[in-house]
């Protein structure tokens, strides 16, 4: 049974970078039909799409989030990661890591990028 | 980007009533249209995809319909375990964009 488990410091500095790590259990996060991805959600608010990428390093951006964020994976541990640089208090959320049944090759996309299945979220204080 | 809108932002539904539920897009999403359910305390979960596609396990008591920029999710009877907030996506475009959710209550 897949699962993902979000890890990480609950509160950070402000101006500080944070840093979580989700760790795929279950499947392969080199599966060749899924993208990872990585959302949040500030206190008593919405959803907020963060990023996705592909095992191969390929990545989608939040234009809002671009310059401060970074994903990363690490096959070896079957491992994704996400750094946001220079955080102030609008980035304190719940951020949640997920399975995303899509791919695209340099021609057309597969699948379909919607989360299917989700960690249970960890939350991040800026404070 | 595009910009989903839910409406309404609360609906109030006695166990055993319909609840529909819209979305609307700010340009055509075609039908890369997914719809979560989100309890307190909990993830969401993935309900329907590509408009009308039920994920595994959930009951066909859910629904999905419409195209390009108008979406409804129909629960045909409600049960204890559906109330909650209620939250559509597009994934036709980057970035990926959620609407504000419909907080579903009992009325």
């Amino acid at each position: 049974q897949l699962q993902l488990l979000e890890s990480g410091p609950g509160l950070v500095r402000p101006s500080e970078t944070l840093s979580l790590t989700c760790t795929v259990s279950g499947d392969s996060i080199t599966s060749s039909s899924f993208s990872w991805g990585w959302i949040r959600q500030p206190p008593g608010k919405g959803l907020e799409w963060i990023a996705t990428m592909y095992y191969t390093e390929t990545t989608n951006y939040n234009p809002s989030l671009k310059s401060r964020v970074t994903i990363s994976v690490d096959t070896s541990k079957n491992q994704f990661s996400l750094n946001l640089k220079s955080v102030s208090a609008a980035d304190t959320a719940v951020y949640y890591c997920g399975r995303q049944p899509g791919h695209c090759s340099s021609t057309t996309c597969f699948g379909y990028y919607a989360v299917d299945v989700w960690g249970q979220g960890t939350t991040v204080t800026v404070s | 980007e595009i910009v989903m809108t839910q409406s309404p932002g609360t609906l109030s539904v006695s166990p055993g009533e319909r609840a529909t539920l819209s979305c609307r897009a700010s340009q055509s999403v075609s039908t890369n249209l997914a719809w979560y359910h989100q309890k307190p305390g909990q993830a969401p979960r993935l309900l329907i995809y590509f408009v009308s596609t039920r994920a595994t396990g959930i009951p066909a008591r859910f629904s999905g319909s419409g195209s390009e920029t108008e979406f409804t999710l129909t629960i045909s009877s409600l049960q204890s375990e559906d109330f909650g907030v209620y939250y559509c996506q597009q994934y036709n475009k980057w970035p990926l964009t959620f609407g504000g959710g419909t907080k579903v209550e009992i009325k």
